[in-house]
């Protein structure tokens, strides 16, 4: 009864390698959500998903691709990593049981250095 | 533009004092959605709190209390009786325009330190 895994905890690349944060949900929430958090900017919403095969941007977009081809799962990639993007990870899924009780559900987060 | 500032950086008490934590938000909606979040120190994310932009009533659960002030675009969280299990990092999130509850616009945080 997991509800959100993101793998791996920690990681550390290297600047200009493509890093993989994966975010798996057991709930079939229909939206998913990747925000970062850096000190002095809480959290920053990077790309969200409303369905399968539906992505948009968010605040902080650039260098980041997300794709969804199953409900379950919302993968992020930095393809080319940069020291900028060293952060703590977070995806989250949306619990929509109507308009005036929508609730973000995070995961525990991943802790990515790029030196 | 949308924005939320929690002014206080750290806060620091002692166990059992009481202890509130300032959100101030920004939005241009007239329509929308306040939230708090708790980040104890293991890292996780806790949903503390929605509040509708409609429902101005002051809410209280337990030792948390929570004043929703329209008039001073204030939505402030007031813990009771601070125990050292309140230590932790604490946003004020707003929901983006159109009121998808889950793009939030979160403030910096404010890390409460509950001293025995």
């Amino acid at each position: 009864d997991a509800g959100i895994t993101q793998s791996p905890r920690y990681k550390i690349t290297e600047t200009g390698r493509q890093v993989t944060l994966m975010c798996h949900q057991t709930w079939s929430h229909s939206y998913m959500f990747w925000y970062r958090q850096d000190l002095g900017h809480g959290l920053r919403l990077i790309y969200y998903s409303a369905a399968a095969d539906i992505t948009d941007k968010g605040e902080v977009p650039d260098g980041y691709v997300v794709s969804r081809s199953k409900t379950e799962n919302f993968p992020l990639t930095l393809e080319s990593a940069t020291r900028s993007q060293t952060s703590v990870y977070f995806c989250a899924t949306l619990q929509e049981t109507g308009m005036a009780n929508e609730k973000l559900f995070f995961g525990s987060g991943t802790q990515l250095s790029v030196l | 533009a949308q924005k939320v500032t929690q002014a206080q950086t750290e806060i620091s008490v002692v166990e059992k004092e009481d202890v509130t934590l300032d959100c101030v938000y920004e939005t241009r909606d007239t329509t929308y959605y306040l939230f708090w979040y708790k980040q104890p120190p293991s890292g996780e994310l806790v949903f503390l709190i929605r509040r509708n932009s409609f429902d101005e009533q002051n809410e209280i659960s337990g030792r948390y209390s929570w004043n929703f002030q329209k008039s001073t675009s204030s939505f402030n969280f007031t813990i009771t009786a601070s125990q050292v299990v309140d230590s932790a990092v604490y946003f004020c999130a707003l929901s983006e325009p159109g009121g998808l509850g889950g793009k939030l616009i979160f403030g910096q945080g404010t890390e409460l330190s509950v001293k025995p």
